[in-house]
């Protein structure tokens, strides 16, 4: 009955390689969201999608590309890795409709690019 | 430009020590909301809080305890009698009410305080 879940949870991989990271959440929410953790723990908001619709693309390089298939998932592509994309990716929902609008996040993906 | 300040990077307390958490915010907007989050070890971000610009009501949950301050756009946390599993990462976030045919909000983070309680 997990609320927000992301796969994979760790990640390992050369640069250069391509790779995804998938997210699902099952609370019915409109809104869903990508942040980044780097290393000294500040968060950062990529992209957030509502209802499959880009929302906001927060200057992202254009290696990472969202996708949202349906309201309740929303990917994350990444071309051509770079070490400096090694970090933490968080993937979110939110009820954005009415006052309720916490966000609530999956467990997180440790990206680490060799 | 919205922002928030936890000027506090770490803060290390006895258990049974009472202990504050800072955030001092900066936005523009009249509508905005406010969280608290919390990092515990194993990574997940839970959420704990959230607090709307109209309301400046203090809240107590348990041992938590947050104190909303328009005045001096605070939004302090505060951990009575601490316990080791208080041991964690906050963060303090601001959220504009975005509005765009219907609402969506950004988190803006802070840089988060490092609690450790020792035994």
């Amino acid at each position: 009955d997990t609320a927000v879940s992301q796969t994979p949870k760790y990640l390992v991989t050369q640069m250069g390689n391509d790779k995804s990271i998938k997210c699902e959440q099952n609370l019915g929410h409109d809104t869903m969201y990508w942040y980044k953790q780097d290393s000294k723990k500040f968060l950062k908001i990529m992209f957030s999608y509502n209802n499959k619709e880009l929302i906001i693309n927060e200057t992202v390089p254009n290696r990472f590309s969202p996708k949202s298939p349906d309201k309740a998932h929303l990917n994350l592509h990444i071309n051509s890795l770079e070490l400096g994309d090694s970090a933490v990716y968080f993937c979110a929902s939110s009820q954005d409709r009415g006052r309720y609008n916490e966000q609530f996040f999956g467990p997180g993906t440790r990206l680490t690019v060799l | 430009a919205q922002k928030v300040t936890q000027a506090q990077t770490e803060i290390s307390v006895v258990e049974k020590e009472d202990v504050t958490l800072d955030c001092v915010y900066e936005t523009r907007d009249t509508t905005y909301y406010l969280f608290w989050y919390k990092q515990p070890p194993s990574g997940e971000l839970v959420f704990l809080i959230r607090r709307n610009s109209f309301d400046e009501q203090n809240e107590i949950s348990g041992r938590y305890s947050w104190n909303f301050q328009k005045s001096t756009s605070s939004f302090n946390f505060t951990i009575t009698a601490s316990q080791v599993v208080d041991s964690a990462v906050y963060f303090c976030a601001l959220s504009e009410a975005f509005f765009y045919g219907g609402a969506t909000n950004k988190l803006i983070f802070g840089t988060g305080t490092l609690l450790a309680v020792q035994p």
